[in-house]
């Protein structure tokens, strides 16, 4: 089993729609949850971050996080073509300083 | 602040040659990290260093050797290229303390081994 595990895509959506991206983790005893996105031939930058139970709002963007079913989301509100990219999910774990990235699901909003 | 800077922005190699892929970070981040991204493979953990003085191996060291010459630099050195070494590569750093850890990427290096 990977340790942090994403639906690669493509997940299309029409403009103005909401997004939901889904990402799952093994190590139980992990602290703290990033979402990045990454345009095609850019870095990641980061997006979001959630470290409690419960769901995290900023602006159009809210993250979601369930540690006993080992589960964090991202919802994208009001999807905008410029919203058109790869999100990486990432997972600090028990290991000091080390964060495992998922594979990323690759998002479309169609205009 | 440039944040997270790296050279070269693209590199050729031929099989056998060696290289080093320069860092630099000016935000007084303790920890560096290199990552390399190929397609359908997420980002994938070569080396870290947790403070200046330390490093340590990731998910994919073999081929790879790193320097954390002080707080501010950190490189990466490929002794004997290889093809399956082609490939993105990302410097970050982070603070390194606590459960944030929020990492900050360079721009990246394309390098392609021939």
């Amino acid at each position: 089993q990977k340790e942090v595990e994403q639906n690669s895509g493509p997940l299309s959506v029409p403009e103005g729609a909401i997004a939901s991206l889904n990402c799952t983790y093994s190590d139980r005893g992990s602290q703290s949850f990033f979402w990045y996105r990454q345009y095609s031939g850019k870095s990641p930058e980061l997006i979001m971050f959630i470290y409690s139970n419960g769901d995290k709002e900023d602006g159009r963007f809210t993250a979601q996080l369930n540690k006993a079913s080992q589960y964090v989301s991202l919802l994208i509100r009001d999807s905008q073509p410029s919203d058109s990219a790869t999100y990486l999910c990432a997972v600090k774990g028990t290991s000091y300083d080390k964060v495992i990235f998922g594979p990323g699901t690759s998002l479309s909003v169609i205009p | 602040n440039a944040g997270v800077t790296q050279t070269p922005k693209f590199q050729v190699l031929k099989t056998g040659q060696s290289m080093t892929l320069q860092c630099a970070q000016d935000m007084n981040h303790n920890s560096m990290y290199w990552y390399r991204q190929d397609p359908g493979m997420g980002l994938r953990l070569i080396y870290y260093s947790a403070s200046e003085g330390t490093t340590d191996k990731g998910e994919v060291p073999n081929g790879y050797n790193v320097s954390r010459l002080n707080k501010r630099e950190f490189s990466l050195r490929l002794e004997s290229a290889a093809p399956s070494q082609t490939s993105v590569y990302f410097c970050a750093s982070s603070r390194g303390q606590g459960v944030y850890n929020e990492q900050f990427f360079g721009p990246g290096t394309r390098l392609t081994v021939l």
